[in-house]
Formats: C-alpha cells, sequence, structure tokens
C-alpha cells in the first residue's frame, strides 16, 4: 500500500533552517510529480511546491520562492524540503502528497505531516 | 492566482440528510477541480477529481458537478463519519489554490 512518512519537523528560530524528508513507499516513486503542502494551525491548505518525476521541473508559491528548494532522491525513494530563512509564518503542518500519474496536480496520497514551528 | 470561494463556510446537518457543498473559482478551471476531505488530526484525503470523478475507495454517496467557474460537491445521504471540513482544490494553473474550506457538522 502507498506509504508516505514525513519527518523532519521541529522548533526553529526566526531565520533559521531546517530540511524536511519524505519517505516513500509501495508505488514506483520515480513515476510520480510530488509536492508539499502546508497547514498552518486552525487554518486552510497551502500548495508549497512541487517536483516532477525527474527533477526536471519544480515550482514554488510566491510566499516561499528564494528561501525554499524542494528535491528528490529516486534512488532513495524520498522527498525533501529545505527550508531556509524561516519566518513566523512558515509555521504549520507540512505534508508530502503524491500527485496523481494520469492528473497531475490531484493529491491521491498524503503523508501523515510533520509539524515546524518557528518562534524564538 | 485563482481564488476559489466555498459557501458555505459551516453548514449543520444530521445525519441521513443531504449536503450540498459548493465552490466558485475567480475564473474558469475548466473541469479541474478536485474535492478534499480532511477529519481532526488527520491529513486531508482525496474524495473528487477533475469536478466528476470520484476516487478509488470513495463511497458512492459522494458525488461532483460542475465546470467553469461553479461547482458542487453533494453527500446524498450524511453517515456520521462524513462530518468533517472539506475543500476544493484546481489544478489548472499555478499556483494550484485551494478554497477556504466548508465545515461540514452534526446538527
Amino acid at each position: 500500500q502507498v506509504q508516505l512518512v514525513e519527518s523532519g519537523g521541529g522548533l526553529v528560530k526566526p531565520g533559521g533552517s531546517l530540511r524536511l524528508s519524505c519517505a516513500a513507499s509501495g508505488f514506483t516513486f520515480s513515476d510520480y510529480y510530488m509536492s508539499w503542502i502546508r497547514q498552518a494551525p486552525g487554518k486552510g491548505l497551502e500548495w508549497v511546491s512541487y517536483i516532477s518525476s525527474s527533477s526536471s521541473y519544480t515550482n514554488y508559491a510566491d510566499s516561499v520562492k528564494g528561501r525554499f528548494t524542494i528535491s528528490r532522491d529516486n534512488a532513495k525513494n524520498s522527498l525533501y524540503l529545505q527550508m531556509n530563512s524561516l519566518r513566523a509564518e512558515d509555521t504549520a503542518v507540512y505534508y508530502c502528497a503524491r500527485e496523481g500519474i494520469a492528473a497531475a496536480g490531484v493529491l491521491d496520497y498524503w503523508g501523515q505531516g510533520t509539524l515546524v514551528t518557528v518562534s524564538s | 492566482e485563482i481564488v476559489l470561494t466555498q459557501s458555505p463556510a459551516t453548514l449543520s446537518l444530521s445525519p441521513g440528510e443531504r449536503a450540498t457543498l459548493s465552490c466558485r473559482a475567480s475564473q474558469s478551471v475548466s473541469s479541474y477541480l478536485a474535492w478534499y476531505q480532511q477529519k481532526p488530526g488527520q491529513a486531508p484525503r482525496l474524495l473528487i477529481y477533475d469536478a466528476s470523478n470520484r476516487a478509488t475507495g470513495i463511497p458512492a454517496r459522494f458525488s461532483g458537478s460542475g465546470s467553469g467557474t461553479d461547482f458542487t460537491l453533494t453527500i446524498s445521504s450524511l453517515e456520521p463519519e462524513d462530518f468533517a471540513v472539506y475543500y476544493c482544490q484546481q489544478r489548472s494553473n499555478w499556483p494550484k489554490t485551494f478554497g477556504q474550506g466548508t465545515k461540514l457538522e452534526i446538527k
């Protein structure tokens, strides 16, 4: 069965950095686009970034552009999000999600999320 | 950026009743609209994609309709486990955006 397991969240000071990881299993990881979605406490969902199956294409929300970098290692079935220059408004649960193979932009499986808290 | 506006913000109904949730886009998204369900403390779950296609394992009481700018998610007869927050999401343009959510609560 498809499993996505995020890790790497925690408490970090403003201006700090954090690297999130997502371990994928139960499917051919290298065939799928992958994304990071976040949800601030008590708020709605925001699409942070996506990466194509071969890493050729990436894109970012304006709110994180220039500070966050998405990457993947298909040999390790892993997705990453490097977050630099963190701000209080980046505090959120970060989910990794798989995009549908025949419907890019449809998030058909999600991880359980990892909480990032940016606070002094 | 395409803005998705969901209504109502909160919907209070009883089990067995029919639920109708709306999502309006600020510009056409063709049929590239999905619906997700989120329960407290859980990740969202895909219900409907491309306006009217049920995702794998989703019960037939969930249905979607619409195209262009106006979309509807209908739950034909509410089960206790259906009370949750529902989000619409468009994949027509980047950034891919979500609506602000409709909370479906037990009356």
